[in-house]
């Protein structure tokens, strides 16, 4: 139990286009989805809480109308990476939690890499 | 802010060692998480604590949720080359707060 999925997988784009990553989680209930980003032998840096059908809530330093968050529903969040550029690229992971409960869970993560 | 502190950055066992790393923070936590990434994917979580004292195994895998909640160990017993990854050890305030994350111990594991 406790699946989260994403897609892509990877991903490479030309600097200027957007990419849009999904986290689903595959057989529970989440209302809460977080989305990481990290960076080669490095720890995983938040960059913002979704919560279903709000606003995301975004780390200091995240730009949030280049870093688009929506939580659509209680198995979907979609992270939109606009206008992306080289310095974009790097390891995005989403998380979600379980209704209730206070452990997160991860998916496999996506590779962006902006050429 | 808050911060986990894992120590050292790198570990070296031999299979079949036993090998116990620590995760210690200034403030305190009321739920201490231990997680597993392999290179290329997501963290995968090994170990959920919720008390102060806990004591929770997973297979090979002990961890504890020290009792000033300031502080969490994991162990892992008769280790195998699977077992190597790096390990963060993560902490939470409340039910509506966000994860801190250690920097993460990356675990070598010599035939």
């Amino acid at each position: 139990g406790a699946v989260v999925s994403q897609h892509p997988s990877w991903v490479i784009c030309k600097s200027g286009t957007s990419v849009k990553i999904e986290c689903r989680s595959l057989d529970f209930q989440a209302t809460t989805m977080f989305w990481y980003r990290q960076f080669p032998k490095q720890s995983l840096m938040l960059m913002a809480t979704s919560n279903e059908g709000s606003k995301a809530t975004y780390e200091q330093g995240v730009e949030k109308d280049k870093f688009l968050i929506n939580h659509a529903s209680l198995t979907l969040s979609t992270l939109t990476v606009t206008s992306a550029h080289p310095e974009d690229s790097s390891f995005y992971i989403c998380s979600a939690s379980i209704v209730s409960a206070e452990t997160q869970y991860f998916g496999p993560g996506t590779r962006l890499l902006v050429l | 802010g808050q911060q986990l502190n894992q120590s050292p950055q790198s570990m070296f066992i031999q299979e079949g060692e036993d090998v116990s790393m620590n995760c210690t923070s200034s403030s305190i936590f009321n739920t201490w998480l231990w997680y597993k990434q392999d290179p290329g994917e997501g963290p995968v979580l090994l170990i959920a604590l919720y008390k102060a004292g806990e004591l929770t195994s997973n297979g090979r895998l002990t961890a504890q949720f020290g009792i000033t909640r300031k502080d969490s160990f994991l162990n892992i017993s008769a280790s195998i080359p699977s077992d190597v990854g790096i390990y963060f050890c993560a902490g939470r305030y409340g039910a509506n707060s966000k994860l801190t994350f250690g920097k993460g111990i990356t675990l070598s594991v010599r035939p």
